[in-house]
């Protein structure tokens, strides 16, 4: 089945350290998304991509980076700069069509030591 | 810019009565328009969409929704609620003449409690 895969399912970061959330797609969508979910906010846009090597900034990219050197992989590093990364994060995927839903995978919970 | 209000943190409705999740929207364009559920630790699934044409859109698990253009709003609504429904629904919005790459702006969530 076609999807998106999250890994891990939970992350423990200590203080000083970069993490790296993985995201992969089977999905062959060109644009992909890294969302920030926290309670009672709703997600925020991270960072996304609409093609291979190229990426954006979204609402709230400081304390992040990624890389999109293959069209199926979205990878986010959760830098030491991010000062709160405790939260729930999601990545998600959409193809051509621009009326179609994004898919989403089933997210990485990051939590501090 | 665009932006999404769910004025109702929870709703809490008692199993078999109709349940409905509020949204309102702000595009300077026109909308596509999306409901999302989530459960616990679990990523978002898509239930239904407005493009264009009828105003009431059915979806998935027997929720449907009606595009009000003058109200601009798109509320989340079910029939008879079953306790399995209880979740946190999200609604979105894309305008879709402002060429922001397919982004979506989402809602805070309401969480849904279906009462047995």
């Amino acid at each position: 089945d076609g999807g998106i895969t999250q890994s891990p399912k939970y992350l423990f970061r200590k203080e000083g350290q970069n993490v790296t959330l993985s995201c992969e797609q089977n999905l062959n969508h060109d644009a992909m998304y890294w969302y920030r979910q926290d309670p009672g906010q709703g997600l925020r846009l991270i960072y996304y991509s609409q093609i291979v090597n190229d990426f954006q900034k979204g609402d709230i990219a400081e304390g992040y980076s990624v890389s999109r050197e293959k069209k199926e992989s979205f990878p986010l590093t959760v830098t030491s700069a991010q000062k709160n990364p405790t939260a729930f994060y999601l990545c998600a995927s959409i193809g051509q069509v621009s009326n179609q839903p994004q898919h989403f995978g089933d997210g990485t919970r990051l939590s501090i030591l | 810019a665009q932006s999404v209000a769910q004025p109702e943190d929870q709703v809490n409705v008692a199993e078999g009565n109709p349940l409905t999740v509020k949204c309102t929207y702000s595009v300077s364009g026109n909308p596509y328009l999306f409901w999302y559920v989530q459960y616990p630790n679990r990523g978002l699934q898509f239930l239904l969409k407005y493009i264009t044409g009828d105003n009431l859109v059915k979806g998935s698990y027997g929720f449907e929704a009606e595009f009000n253009k003058s109200q601009t709003s798109f509320h989340l609504k079910k029939p008879s609620a079953l306790v399995s429904d209880s979740a946190l629904y999200f609604c979105a919005v894309r305008d879709i003449s402002s060429g922001s790459a397919r982004q979506l702006t989402f809602g805070s969530g309401t969480q849904l409690t279906v009462l047995p």
